[in-house]
């Protein structure tokens, strides 16, 4: 089946650093969704994206479908940052209608 | 926005003991979902709903059941808890399965 790999899966960053956070897949997907995950276990969505580039404040994200991977930006970071950030890729294969997730990259921003 | 909510954020049963997990959501949706979440595994779907009184299987399903009476309403039933059972247990709905939205999330812990 299909593989989600995120990487790195930890990271440390000062208060005011960028990050670059990835998640490549091994097949072609219908979709894909950034999730953070905030200390007290919400998961909170972050961006719905097939291809192309999103904008939301201080984070973007870009999926580069026919390369199947996809990048999440965190430009100046807060401590309201940390906490785990999941992708997950939708397959429609007939009735096998699931996400399938990454295991995560834990962030954690020091002040 | 979408609001789902959880019957509890944190829950503290014994072993054998029947369990109910209900959550609710405010928009309508067609599919709801639910996994469980533990260290180092991510996220595993253990049921989903497509329509009110329809359920299917997830990757792990033995051992809990679900029932939808209600569009807004799913719940994850564990029949006799078991130790292996505690878990952080995640409900989600969606409008068209692949964009999902999470509640807070409930911490069950089996004793």
């Amino acid at each position: 089946g299909i593989q989600v790999e995120q990487s790195p899966p930890d990271l440390i960053l000062q208060e005011g650093a960028n990050s670059t956070l990835r998640c490549n897949f091994s097949d072609s997907v219908n979709n894909l969704q950034w999730f953070h995950q905030n200390p007290w276990g919400q998961l909170i969505n972050l961006f719905y994206i097939p291809s192309g580039t999103k904008q939301n404040g201080r984070l973007s994200a870009t999926t580069v479908a026919t390369e199947r991977y996809s990048l999440l930006y965190i430009s100046s970071s807060q401590t309201t940052d940390s906490g785990v950030y999941f992708c997950a890729v939708a397959l429609n294969a007939g009735n096998n209608r699931k996400l399938i997730w990454g295991l995560g990259t834990s962030l954690a921003v020091n002040p | 926005d979408v609001k789902v909510t959880q019957s509890s954020r944190y829950l503290v049963k014994r072993t054998g003991e029947k369990v109910f997990l209900e959550c609710v959501q405010d928009m309508d949706h067609e599919n709801m979902f639910w996994y469980r979440q533990d260290p180092g595994l991510g996220l595993r779907l253990i049921y989903f709903s497509y329509d009110v009184k329809m359920k299917e299987k997830g990757d792990i399903p033995e051992g809990y059941s679900v029932s939808r009476e209600k569009k807004e309403r799913f719940s994850l039933i564990l029949e006799s808890a078991s130790t292996n059972q505690t878990s952080m247990y995640l409900c989600a709905s969606s409008p068209s399965w692949d964009e999902q939205y999470f509640g807070p999330g409930t911490r069950l812990t089996v004793t």
